[in-house]
């Protein structure tokens, strides 16, 4: 069945470093693909999404391209913050079934 | 903008008992609500998803009887968990949607863990 692989947390980054969150897939047919933030204490947030290969999602100086030829969707920004420390949930939907994620990637960031 | 709460947070109840888990839609109707369940290390899991007014639809390998969906209003859904023991030890979260429940729709709570002694 379908599945979602994101990279093993966590991540430590200082403030400012460049981030890479990994994340394959395998899926039959054209899946759309998320990647989801959970801050403490709240619940999942939608951060940005792909619906078609080599189609950019963006949001909040992140972005992830989808990659058909690779299977993969990895999350990248160019300078964190502190305030970017949480966990990271790369998510994969096909309509009619239901969301698949990965296992989540705990980032940490420090001043 | 969605906001989804759960309630309670954590919980901790002996083996044997029931818990009940609510979560609730803030600002918004939610005609369809998700449960999902996730293990330490691992991916969230969907559970069952429910719909105001109807029975909730399981996923393979979810037992019915013990983990109770009820989808009374259209801000409230809850889940009970019956006769609890230590191996249903878990994070429970739920998610709420407006429409068909396409994955960019959901609003997610900040989920419920429950600890089984």
């Amino acid at each position: 069945g379908d599945s979602v692989t994101q990279m093993e947390g966590p991540v430590t980054l200082s403030e400012e470093a460049f981030l890479t969150i990994n994340c394959t897939y395998t899926a039959t047919g054209y899946p759309s693909l998320f990647w989801y933030v959970q801050y403490p204490g709240e619940g999942l947030q939608l951060l940005l999404k792909a619906t078609k290969a080599d189609d950019k999602g963006s949001n909040k100086g992140f972005e992830a391209t989808y990659r058909k030829e690779t299977t993969s969707f990895h999350l990248e920004k160019g300078s964190v913050q502190v305030s970017d420390s949480a966990v990271y949930f790369c998510a994969l939907y096909q309509a009619g079934t239901a969301l698949i994620f990965g296992k989540g990637t705990t980032l940490s960031v420090s001043s | 903008g969605a906001v989804v709460s759960q309630h309670p947070s954590w919980v901790i109840c002996k083996s044997g008992t029931s818990v009940k888990i609510e979560c609730r839609s803030l600002d918004f109707q939610a005609t369809t609500m998700f449960w999902y369940r996730q293990f330490p290390k691992q991916s969230l899991m969907l559970m069952a998803t429910s719909n105001e007014g109807s029975k909730a639809t399981y996923e393979q390998g979810v037992e019915k009887d013990k983990f109770l969906i009820n989808h009374a209003s259209l801000t409230l859904s809850t889940l009970t968990v019956t006769s609890a023991h230590p191996e249903d030890s878990s994070f429970y979260i739920c998610s709420a949607s407006q429409g068909s429940g396409g994955a960019d729709t959901q609003y997610f709570g900040p989920g419920t863990r429950l600890t089984v002694l």
